[in-house]
């Protein structure tokens, strides 16, 4: 049974820091994997998709890696600012064809200005 | 709309009673997912609709979870005998390609 694991839970740093999240995840068979930001009472808003073919996916200060062999991956985020403030979830895509996705239990993140 | 939608936004009940959870996907959108997420956690999978069928429940906890999708657009959720441990954050999210796109959610509270 495929498990994603989220490390921190949280993490508070002041402004302008660069910071990582971490995701692993037991079963190496994946599709995709995909980094979610929630706000508080909000959906989930896509940050990033990687196919289990590619190493790693850049949008603007975001950055999300991908190791599949070793069942990791990272989001980076450069300069960090007081709006990057949310809860931060990296997800797997089963190889079924139901697309259905399992979740980690998230990073929250404060960033302090 | 542009995006999904869920109503209500919150629902408080009773311990015992009935709810139905609305979701109002994108159009177009052909897939069709429901998932929980209790606080501190992160979403899991209940269900998933092709099209107006359910291709795969095998996330619904016990029998007193059903979802409908009967013309293939809107899906409810419906909860019998409601219970304190189904107070939950319901989301839906729709897929019309290869990429999921959320909903608001629906708060649970089980009184």
């Amino acid at each position: 049974k495929q498990e994603v694991t989220q490390i921190p839970a949280a993490l508070s740093v002041p402004e302008g820091e660069n910071l990582v999240l971490n995701c692993s995840f037991t079963d190496s068979a994946i599709y995709n994997l995909q980094w979610f930001r929630q706000d508080p009472g909000k959906g989930l808003t896509s940050l990033l998709l990687i196919q289990s073919s590619q190493r790693e996916q850049t949008s603007g200060r975001l950055n999300a890696s991908l190791d599949k062999s070793s069942g990791r991956s990272t989001l980076y985020i450069a300069a960090s600012q007081p709006g990057d403030s949310a809860t931060y979830l990296c997800a797997v895509r089963l190889m079924d064809s139901s697309y259905k996705l399992i979740f980690g239990s998230g990073t929250r993140l404060l960033v302090r200005p | 709309g542009a995006g999904v939608s869920q109503t209500p936004s919150n629902k408080v009940t009773e311990k015992g009673k009935y709810v139905e959870l609305r979701c109002d996907p994108i159009s177009g959108h052909t897939a069709l997912y429901w998932y929980r997420q209790s606080l501190g956690q992160g979403p899991e999978f209940l269900i998933y609709f092709q099209g107006t069928g359910a291709a795969d429940d095998s996330g619904l906890p016990n029998d007193r979870f059903f979802a409908v999708r009967p013309e293939g657009s809107v899906s409810t959720l419906k909860i019998q005998r409601t219970e304190r441990g189904d107070s939950a954050v319901y989301l839906c999210a729709s897929r019309g390609g290869s990429e999921q796109f959320f909903g608001p959610g629906t708060r649970l509270t089980v009184l």
